[in-house]
């Protein structure tokens, strides 16, 4: 199957620093969604973004399908921003509605 | 308009038990899965429901089944639990199933809040 692969894996910022988020996908895709895990376990969703560019407020994302990965910006970090990022793939052919997550990037802003 | 929603929020069960949870989709959203978080296994796919067939399955044994209804509800079972079903159960839902090639806004799916579920 499809393999989703987001590094760093941990990530630890200064509140007021900008950082980016990786995320590889091995086989073509035709959705791509971002979502932010908060401490109580609600996914949020951040972006839908299976190409192109997308901006809102201080975070926005990039996905170049042709070369099978996407980025997630986080600018000006907040406290409020820590928590885990996860990208989720859903495959072109097959599979139904099935997204494929990534094993994510914990986040965490420090005063 | 009111997102997903999910019953019960927290639950706890002993081994060998069974257990229910249920997930009502977003207004209108026809498309519910369900997906298993656990820290050693991350996030995976349990299966999804479109117009109350099972449209998808991931790689679960037979103890995990579930439904959907008329409304587009759903609901999932556990039967015979084990230590190893503790986790946070995820339910999706999206305005369209997927279908083959087809890709776009309509297939973004929005999740609920989580059943945790702790077997001792």
């Amino acid at each position: 199957g499809i393999q989703v692969e987001q590094s760093p894996p941990d990530l630890i910022l200064q509140e007021g620093a900008n950082s980016t988020l990786r995320c590889n996908f091995s086989d073509s895709v035709n959705n791509l969604q971002w979502f932010h895990q908060n401490p109580w376990g609600q996914l949020i969703n951040l972006f839908y973004i299976p190409s192109g560019t997308k901006q809102n407020g201080r975070l926005s994302a990039t996905t170049v399908a042709t070369e099978r990965y996407s980025l997630l910006y986080i600018s000006s970090s907040q406290t409020t921003d820590s928590g885990v990022y996860f990208c989720a793939v859903r495959i072109l052919t097959g599979g139904g509605n099935k997204l494929t997550f990534g094993t994510g990037t914990q986040l965490k802003v420090e005063l | 308009k009111a997102g997903v929603t999910q019953t019960p929020r927290y639950l706890i069960k002993t081994r060998g038990q069974q257990v229910t949870l249920s997930c009502s989709p977003i207004s209108g959203h026809r498309s519910v899965s369900w997906y298993q978080q656990t820290p050693g296994q991350g996030l995976q796919f349990l299966f999804e429901y479109f117009s109350e067939t099972q449209r998808n399955k991931g790689n679960f044994p037979g103890r995990f089944s579930g439904r959907q209804f008329s409304n587009s509800r759903s609901e999932m079972n556990v039967s015979t639990l084990e230590l190893g079903d503790s986790a946070l159960y995820l339910c999706a839902s999206s305005l369209v199933g997927g279908l083959g090639r087809e890709g776009g806004p309509f297939h973004e799916q929005f999740f609920g809040p989580g059943t945790r579920l702790t077997v001792l």
